[in-house]
């Protein structure tokens, strides 16, 4: 089975803090993704990545930065953390770059900025 | 870009009823339509997916209907089981490789009343 871990399940941070959020996949995924998740808007997309050190801005990239050093790790960053950056956090992979596969979601980090 | 309104935003049926989850997109180049359930706690997990040469796929209690004409596309759940309340969310794509960009729609909360 495809494992997608994220480092934390809960998270509180202060404001103008620098924020880290690790997401892990286990299964040699080209594609990871960043998304954010609030109530009555759905997933809105962050950033994703299609390969080692690349990234493509999604819908919502202002306020992130991300990284992607290793194939199996990508990581979202809040340079300054603020309070409209209160949100569920959700990492996926996906096999292939092809707009029909499947994404695989870990559990989420849920991170209120204070 | 595509934009993905789904309907209702909260769902009650009682056990053994059905619940059907509507979603219109707006980008007639969309062609992977999957729908995602996610339980509490947990990260979206793919249910069952329907791409634009198909009108209709089945997978046991679960059904999806396609209407590209309209740019429509339903999610269908019979014979309901209190297992199966949780939040889905439909999600369109162009499948485009390199992008695998998923535009979601803002989610239905199910509950199943015993």
């Amino acid at each position: 089975d495809v494992k997608v871990t994220q480092s934390s399940r809960y998270l509180v941070k202060r404001t103008g803090e620098k924020v880290f959020l690790e997401c892990v996949q286990d299964m040699d995924h080209e594609n990871m993704f960043w998304y954010r998740q609030d109530p009555g808007l759905g997933l809105r997309l962050i950033y994703f990545s299609y390969d080692v050190k690349m990234k493509e801005k999604g819908d919502i990239p202002e306020g992130y930065s991300v990284s992607r050093e290793k194939k199996e790790r990508f990581s979202l960053i809040l340079e300054s953390a603020s309070t409209n950056q209160t949100s569920m956090y959700l990492c996926a992979s996906s096999f292939a770059p092809s707009g029909t596969d499947t994404q695989y979601f870990g559990p989420g980090t849920r991170l209120t900025v204070l | 870009g595509e934009n993905v309104e789904q309907h209702p935003s909260t769902l009650s049926v009682q056990e053994g009823d059905s619940a059907v989850i509507k979603c219109t997109y707006s980008d007639s180049a969309s062609n992977y339509f999957p729908w995602y359930k996610q339980e509490l706690g947990k990260g979206p997990q793919l249910i069952i997916d329907i791409r634009s040469n198909v009108g209709e796929k089945k997978d046991q209690r679960i059904a999806v209907t396609l209407n590209k004409t309209a740019k429509h596309f339903s999610l269908h759940i019979t014979e309901t089981q209190p297992e199966d309340s949780a939040v889905y969310f439909c999600a369109a794509s162009k499948g485009n490789a390199g992008a695998n960009n998923l535009f979601f729609g803002t989610g239905t909360r199910l509950t199943v009343i015993p």
